[in-house]
């Protein structure tokens, strides 16, 4: 059972639409995050949560939006989704007691805008 | 803008062989470093992680760290197939690691 889950896993869109991705966490966890992972370009982040009062932007924030309505639960939305936004999209967490050291990732999100 | 440099490969080495993965970053003010492993398709993992200058060492698995020269290494011993992956070098900045810089990635392949 994962202690992690992304919703939904795999997503094709057109270009215009309005994409909604979520994210679960049952570890407790304060911290959560949204990356982003391009073929040689590596993780990006795009958006940070160290609680549901704090929300912080990332390296690449643009175009997106998020909201953390629970400390369980991250969203991760496109406005109007893009062709250079097709991505593998993945939500991660952390504990603050251990300086955020080890952050655990969820099973990805590939989405497609065509 | 803080990079973090990684050869992207592909590495190859064959069983039983030490495998050297190498990093650089852009920011002296960093102050964690962490090694994860991503199998093609699945999400990564955390492997190693290191804070101070020199070796680290958890079994077949060694992070080096030179903040002066600002590189740090990760070291497989005795490869195995099994180590066939990407391996992602990040880099955290600001108090408690707020945010994790990745590089892009070395892949590397452990030849039977």
């Amino acid at each position: 059972d994962a202690d992690v889950t992304q919703t939904p896993r795999n997503r094709i869109t057109k270009t215009g639409k309005r994409i909604m991705l979520e994210c679960s966490q049952t570890k407790g966890h304060d911290r959560m995050y949204w990356y982003r992972q391009d073929p040689g370009l590596g993780l990006r982040l795009i958006y940070y949560s160290f609680d549901v009062k704090d929300i912080n932007k990332g390296e690449i924030s643009d175009g997106y939006s998020v909201s953390r309505q629970a400390q369980a639960k991250f969203s991760l939305s496109l406005e109007s989704a893009i062709p250079n936004q097709t991505a593998l999209y993945f939500c991660a967490t952390s504990r603050p007691d251990r300086g955020g050291r080890e952050q655990f990732f969820g099973p990805g999100t590939r989405l497609t805008v065509l | 803008q803080k990079e973090v440099e990684q050869n992207s490969g592909p590495l190859s080495v064959p069983e039983g062989a030490i495998a050297s993965l190498n990093c650089t970053y852009s920011d002296r003010g960093s102050q964690s470093f962490f090694w994860y492993r991503q199998y093609s398709g699945k999400s990564p993992e955390l492997i190693m992680f290191i804070y101070s200058n020199g070796d680290k060492e958890d079994g077949r698995f060694t992070a080096q760290l030179n903040k002066a020269s600002q590189y740090v290494s990760l070291l497989i011993r005795d490869s195995q197939p099994s180590d066939s992956a990407t391996y992602l070098c990040a880099v955290g900045s600001g108090g408690s690691a707020r945010q994790l810089t990745f590089g892009s990635g070395t892949q590397l392949t452990v030849l039977p």
